[in-house]
Formats: structure tokens, C-alpha cells, sequence
């Protein structure tokens, strides 16, 4: 979607690495989030962001970490991966009028 | 823990024809937002209806909000092929900004 950007798409990594993803955006939004989506589980909050250096955790944070340096980026960090955490990973943006989502990242944990 | 619960979970219709989801909630909320996703691709917003409003319309689209009953349907009236998707209800119960999505239905619109 137009303003915001996920990176990778995809990726494969293996049990106990830690991966990064990144979520970019050109609106200079203050809220940013990232959810994950599994089968029978809908959409998930893991953390969000409310400002630069600012972030809370949602309802599934165990396992985690986020950092927002910069307005426009906001990185998730599997600190060491498990296949649990195979997932499709969104990253959104807020004005206070609606969400706008990232193409997502399809991460699988072999 | 969910929020909102979409019902039904999944759905299939003629097209042409109408379409209605519902959505239950448990707390309150300071508004209700509808989100479509196409297979394979992030959300999209639809619309957003806030605690005080009743009902609100965007083209096809036509969103009514009971907050005696904590609950709220979205209609998609002369459904199309590709208003295949599934569709989630979200609410923001909080100050914090921050929404909870249900689990969604799968809208199969039949030619």
C-alpha cells in the first residue's frame, strides 16, 4: 500500500536465529503497529509504537522486541526464532481514522 | 483475547446478490472499523463508524452500529466477484489508539 512498506516479503529462517523485519513509512504517522495473522486466529497486536523511542507490547509480545529510532521505521526483531512464530507478519499505520496495512512478510521458521 | 467475533465464519452467495456480516463485541468502544482482505494481501480499510452513529453508507457498503447490543453488520448490497475476500470487524475499546481485530468471515461471491 501506497505510504507504507514491509521488508522482506518473504523469508525462511532457522530455529533459534534472530530475524529482523522492518516496516517503512512516508506519512509521518505517530502510531505504527505490527500484528501477526495465523490460521483461526485472525489478526494479533505484538507491539506497538506511539512515537520515536516509544512502543508498548500488545496481547503476544513474549518472544519479541520491537525499536522505533526514527518516525518513519519500526522493526520487529525475533530475538531467537521458533517455528511458533511462523506467521504472516503486518505492520499498520494510523492517522485516528482507519488503518492503513503493509503488504506483509511470510516468515517460516524451519 | 478477541474482541470482536464476525459471524458467520464463512459465507457464499450468488452474485448479485446482498451480503450481511455480523460482529459482536464485549466492552465499549469509542468506535468500530470493517477491513477486506484479498488473499494474500494485507487489509484494507472500508469504514469506520463511531460510538455515536448509527449507521453509515460508502457506495455499496452499509455499516449499522447497536451499542445496547454491542454489535455491528456490515451489507454489501449487489455483491461482485470480486467482493471476495474475507472481511474483519475491529474495535477500539481504549484511549490508546489501538484496535483488536476478530477473526473474520470469508465472503465466496458464486457467478
Amino acid at each position: 500500500d501506497a505510504g507504507i512498506t514491509q521488508s522482506p516479503r518473504h523469508k525462511v529462517t532457522e530455529t533459534g536465529t534472530p530475524v529482523t523485519l522492518r516496516c517503512h513509512q512516508t506519512e509521518n504517522h505517530r502510531y505504527m503497529y505490527w500484528y501477526r495473522q495465523d490460521p483461526g486466529h485472525g489478526l494479533r497486536l505484538i507491539h506497538y509504537s506511539y512515537g520515536v523511542k516509544d512502543t508498548d507490547k500488545g496481547e503476544v509480545s513474549d518472544g519479541y522486541s520491537v525499536s522505533r529510532s526514527k518516525t518513519e521505521d519500526f522493526l520487529l526483531t525475533l530475538e531467537s526464532a521458533t517455528s511458533s512464530q511462523t506467521s504472516v507478519y503486518f505492520c499498520a499505520i494510523s492517522a485516528g481514522n482507519g488503518y492503513t496495512f503493509g503488504s506483509g512478510t511470510r516468515l517460516t521458521v524451519v | 483475547s478477541q474482541q470482536g467475533e464476525e459471524d458467520p465464519q464463512a459465507l457464499s452467495i450468488q452474485e448479485g446478490e446482498n451480503a450481511t456480516m455480523n460482529c459482536s463485541y464485549k466492552t465499549s468502544i469509542n468506535n468500530l472499523q470493517w477491513y477486506r482482505q484479498n488473499s494474500g494481501r494485507g487489509l484494507v480499510h472500508l469504514i469506520l463508524i463511531r460510538s455515536n452513529e448509527r449507521e453509515k453508507h460508502s457506495g455499496r457498503l452499509r455499516v449499522t452500529l447497536d451499542t445496547s447490543k454491542k454489535s455491528s453488520s456490515l451489507l454489501i448490497t449487489a455483491s461482485r466477484a470480486a467482493d471476495t475476500a474475507s472481511y474483519f470487524c475491529a474495535t477500539d475499546a481504549r484511549r490508546d489508539d489501538k484496535i483488536i481485530f476478530g477473526k473474520g468471515t470469508r465472503l465466496h461471491i458464486l457467478p
